[in-house]
């Protein structure tokens, strides 16, 4: 069986500071990683993925995350927030092999202020 | 536009009543998904189907029920056998095999249910 821990429900930021979203994953196969953004009143949008290669894997608008094997983790992190990026943002895997069913976190609120 | 519709955004129902939630894709996918998001919950897997007549249950399908008679479409009805309906809920699409990746699936805007 598969689990995903996001470590912070609330993360209060301000603008223009560095931030980041943690999660951890328990999983007895290999997986493929995923963040999802939710904006208010909205349903969720990929954000980013890792399924191989290049540990570091970066978002259009200057979000980026890190996959490490041996702590299973998949941090999520940006330089510089904007009060655009006030959202949700869930951390989700999928085993390989499997029919594509997503595992969720249960979320981390990004609040940042002016 | 390609995309996800869900009607209708908000939803208002008496307790003892069944409700139907529509979710419809046009993005040719082949699985579609419904979860049920709680705050603080994340999103839980309600149903899902993989091809046209047929589905499995996710973690919670008590009280829920499903149909895909076609593949643009997969509505859930909640049935009064679901003691706490009212919340937020999320249709999704996917593309199986080769022309897409397990796991990157693409979300309707939400209806959001209260039964009072």
């Amino acid at each position: 069986a598969q689990s995903v821990t996001q470590l912070d429900s609330q993360v209060p930021v301000f603008e223009e500071a560095p931030v980041e979203l943690r999660c951890n994953y328990s999983s007895s196969v290999s997986v493929y990683l995923f963040w999802y953004v939710q904006y208010p009143n909205q349903g969720l949008q990929l954000l980013l993925k890792y399924l191989s290669g290049s540990t570091l894997v970066e978002s259009i608008n200057g979000f980026e995350a890190e996959f490490n094997k041996s702590q299973t983790s998949f941090h999520l992190r940006k330089p510089s927030v904007h009060i655009s990026d006030t959202a949700e943002y869930f951390c989700a895997v999928c085993p390989r092999g499997s029919q594509g069913n997503l595992i969720f976190g249960k979320g981390t609120k990004l609040s940042v202020k002016p | 536009d390609g995309g996800i519709t869900q009607s209708p955004k908000y939803l208002f129902r008496k307790e003892g009543q069944n409700v139907t939630l529509s979710c419809e894709q046009n993005l040719n996918h082949d699985a579609m998904y419904w979860y049920r998001q709680d705050p603080g919950q994340g999103l839980r897997l309600i149903y899902y189907s993989q091809i046209v007549n047929d589905f499995q249950k996710g973690d919670i399908a008590e009280g829920y029920s499903v149909s895909r008679e076609k593949k643009e479409s997969f509505p859930l009805t909640v049935t009064s056998a679901q003691k706490n309906p009212t919340a937020f809920y999320l249709c999704a699409s996917s593309p199986l095999g080769t022309s897409g990746v397990p796991g990157e699936q693409y979300f309707g805007p939400g209806t959001r249910l209260t039964v009072t």
